[in-house]
């Protein structure tokens, strides 16, 4: 069965550090997402991603944090300078182009970040 | 905006016992419903969603939710929880019929602990 797969599994860095968490989606899905969970809070959505820009962003998806889809595979969410407060488990999921106004979202793993 | 609110934080059950996970959404209009768990140490799995239709759903697992548009809610049931059922549960909403807005809005979780 195809699944969403996110690297590396934890990163740890200093604040002020940039940091890259990567995904790879599912093959033939093209809508592309990144939501975050801080610690006993609620999984937040950052930013949606859709035909190489922009589809939807948050509050939250400031000027540090940028998304990318490098090749046909990877989709990457870069955090310019790292906070405290962006420690967090940071998911990556994915969903098809449906027209019929429903989509469901796969999940990856997740990337613990932690920043110090 | 929508928000979805989960009022049961934490649950203990017994083995073979009955669980209703409450969920209850802000938004008017058409909304998609979903329920996603979180097993320990693994990633957002999809329980079931509601698109349209009937509004008794049943998902895996022997998952069902019931939608009630009058009360805003969407609840979880299985009718006998197994040790295997401990995971996070979180209750999601989109309003991409309305809105165009893929981004889903999370509750908050509930953590089931199952005891054998």
């Amino acid at each position: 069965e195809p699944e969403v797969t996110q690297t590396p599994s934890h990163q740890v860095t200093q604040m002020g550090q940039e940091v890259i968490l990567r995904c790879v989606p599912i093959s033939n899905h093209l809508y592309f997402y990144w939501y975050r969970q801080i610690l006993g809070q609620k999984v937040e959505f950052l930013v949606s991603f859709y035909n190489n820009e922009i589809s939807e962003k948050s509050e939250i998806f400031d000027d540090q944090f940028s998304v990318e889809r490098p090749d046909g595979s990877n989709f990457t969410l870069k955090i310019r300078s790292t906070k405290l407060e962006d420690s967090a488990m940071y998911f990556c999921a994915s969903s098809s182009a449906s027209t019929s106004g429903y989509n469901e979202q796969f999940f990856g793993p997740g990337t613990r970040l932690t920043v110090l | 905006a929508q928000s979805v609110s989960q009022h049961n934080h934490h649950v203990i059950l017994s083995e073979a016992a009955s669980l209703e996970l409450g969920c209850n959404y802000s938004y008017g209009g058409t909304v998609n419903l979903f329920w996603y768990v979180q097993y320990p140490g693994q990633h957002l799995q999809l329980l079931l969603k509601y698109f349209s239709g009937d509004p008794l759903v049943k998902g895996i697992k022997g998952f069902e939710a019931e939608f009630i548009k009058s009360k805003f809610s969407f609840n979880l049931r299985k009718p006998s929880v197994q040790w295997s059922d401990t995971a996070e549960y979180f209750c999601a909403v989109n309003a991409l019929r309305d809105t165009g807005r893929r981004a889903l809005t999370f509750g908050s979780g509930t953590r089931l602990q199952v005891q054998p």
